[in-house]
């Protein structure tokens, strides 16, 4: 099973700087990578695919990046509505499972 | 644009089954999606279940899979979640998902299950 590792755990930073969150896979990954936003009592929403493309209606200032093992979610400008938790996720094929990494809190300084 | 919801009873007793269903709308089931359960312990993160295809071919997390049991209902276009022998450690925020290529595009609001006497 490929384990996820994200950091850092939280990630305690102002309107308008920029956040570098990361995900570390205990093997190589393929390009099914995606990133998730999470605020309190709401579902997981889709914000990039494949390492690096954004979801429908996702803001530019958000993008995706990495490969093998190491990936990267930027938020180039934060906005008060970026405060949240940010998941990492990825697919084997063989055998099929989903993995998600322990999150990141993104939380305002 | 899809919509999932999902139900059930929110309180299950320990030893016994929890039972969800997710409705899904705005598509149909049996499009080239698979669909997928995914939980979230209170506080904690994201574990997933399980995925079917309206086939009803299925796919577990190994970790679960020998009580986990996920089928569909292409005539009401909807599939289910059945989850023996629970435990508090299943106490969870239960998510249905549509899967899309290896992500999870479309998320249920979720529902809490709650494992209790």
């Amino acid at each position: 099973e490929i384990v996820l590792t994200q950091s850092p755990a939280t990630l305690s930073l102002s309107p308008g700087e920029r956040a570098t969150l990361s995900c570390r896979a205990s093997q190589s990954v393929s390009s099914y990578l995606a990133w998730y936003q999470q605020k309190p009592g709401q579902a997981p929403r889709l914000l990039i695919y494949d390492v690096s493309n954004r979801a429908t209606g996702i803001p530019a200032r958000f993008s995706g990046s990495g490969s093998g093992t190491d990936f990267t979610l930027t938020i180039s400008s934060l906005e008060p509505e970026d405060f949240a938790v940010y998941y990492c996720q990825q697919r084997t094929n063989w055998p099929p499972m989903y993995t998600f990494g322990q999150g990141t809190k993104l939380e305002i300084k | 644009q899809v919509q999932l919801q999902e139900s059930g009873p929110g309180l299950v007793k320990p030893s016994g089954t929890l039972s969800l269903t997710c409705a899904v709308s705005g598509g149909s089931i049996s499009s080239t999606s698979w669909w997928s359960w995914v939980r979230q312990p209170p506080g904690k993160g994201l574990e997933w279940i399980g995925e079917i295809y309206h086939s009803g071919s299925t796919n577990y997390n190994p970790s679960l899979k020998s009580r986990v049991t996920i089928s569909v209902d292409k005539s009401n276009n909807q599939f289910s979640l059945k989850l023996s022998s629970v435990t508090a450690a299943d106490t969870a925020v239960y998510y249905c998902a549509r899967v899309q290529a290896g992500f999870f595009g479309y998320w249920g609001q979720g529902t809490l299950v709650t494992v209790s006497s």
